[in-house]
């Protein structure tokens, strides 16, 4: 069955420099992998999705990589900032369910806090 | 993005009772919803996919008639958490489904805690 690694360790970096955090699966490659920002007792909040097609995607200062040979997406922060202090999680399809809508699956999460 | 909101926040309950909590999609039709279940530092794990007008889908493991799921509107779906006991205290989370984009957008989370 399809595993998402996502480094469990918390990432500290200084403020303006470059955040990379990893998602690795395991199995078969997505049509199209998301990733999500969540803070501590919210629900996450949607931030970018790559198609399986696309080698990268940027919103602003942020910017996904996605490698299907080498099943693997970098999600970086450019320019991090305090605010930016948050667990980033990766969620890549799951089967589809019986209805026909896929089901995500969801990595553990990175925290991210960048230091002042 | 699309707001997703999901009542109540929190909520403390005495063992034996039950325990509704929803989940709205306020600007797009979401003909599924899903519902998760998140443990501290922990991912979040999925329990059930609730489609308009059928019945829900569980995951295996996921007691269907302790956790009643009704999808009842394009808008609203409703997990009820019937005579709750002190292991179902978790955090539960919404989340509706675009289909056009293929994103999903959560609601804030619901808190639960069963003494």
């Amino acid at each position: 069955s399809q595993k998402i690694e996502q480094n469990s360790e918390a990432l500290n970096i200084q403020e303006g420099k470059t955040a990379t955090l990893t998602c690795n699966y395991t199995n078969y490659s997505p049509a199209y992998l998301q990733w999500y920002r969540q803070d501590p007792g919210r629900g996450p909040v949607f931030l970018l999705l790559i198609r399986e097609n696309e080698k990268e995607k940027r919103k602003e200062r942020l910017k996904v990589t996605f490698d299907t040979t080498l099943k693997q997406s970098l999600f970086h922060i450019t320019a991090s900032q305090p605010a930016d202090s948050a667990t980033y999680l990766c969620a890549l399809e799951g089967p589809r369910g019986t209805s026909g809508t896929y089901k995500y699956i969801f990595g553990t999460g990175t925290r991210l806090k960048v230091l002042a | 993005g699309a707001v997703v909101s999901q009542h109540p926040s929190w909520v403390i309950c005495k063992s034996g009772t039950s325990v509704k909590i929803e989940c709205r999609s306020l600007d797009f039709q979401a003909t599924t919803m899903f519902w998760y279940r998140q443990f501290p530092k922990q991912s979040l794990m999925l329990m059930a996919t609730s489609n308009e007008g059928s019945k829900a889908t569980y995951e295996q493991g996921v007691e269907k008639d302790k956790f009643l799921i009704n999808h009842a509107s394009l808008t609203l779906s409703t997990l009820t958490v019937t005579s709750a006991h002190p292991e179902d205290s978790s955090f539960y989370i919404c989340s509706a489904y675009r289909g056009r984009t293929g994103e999903l957008f959560f609601g804030e989370g619901s808190r639960l805690t069963v003494l």
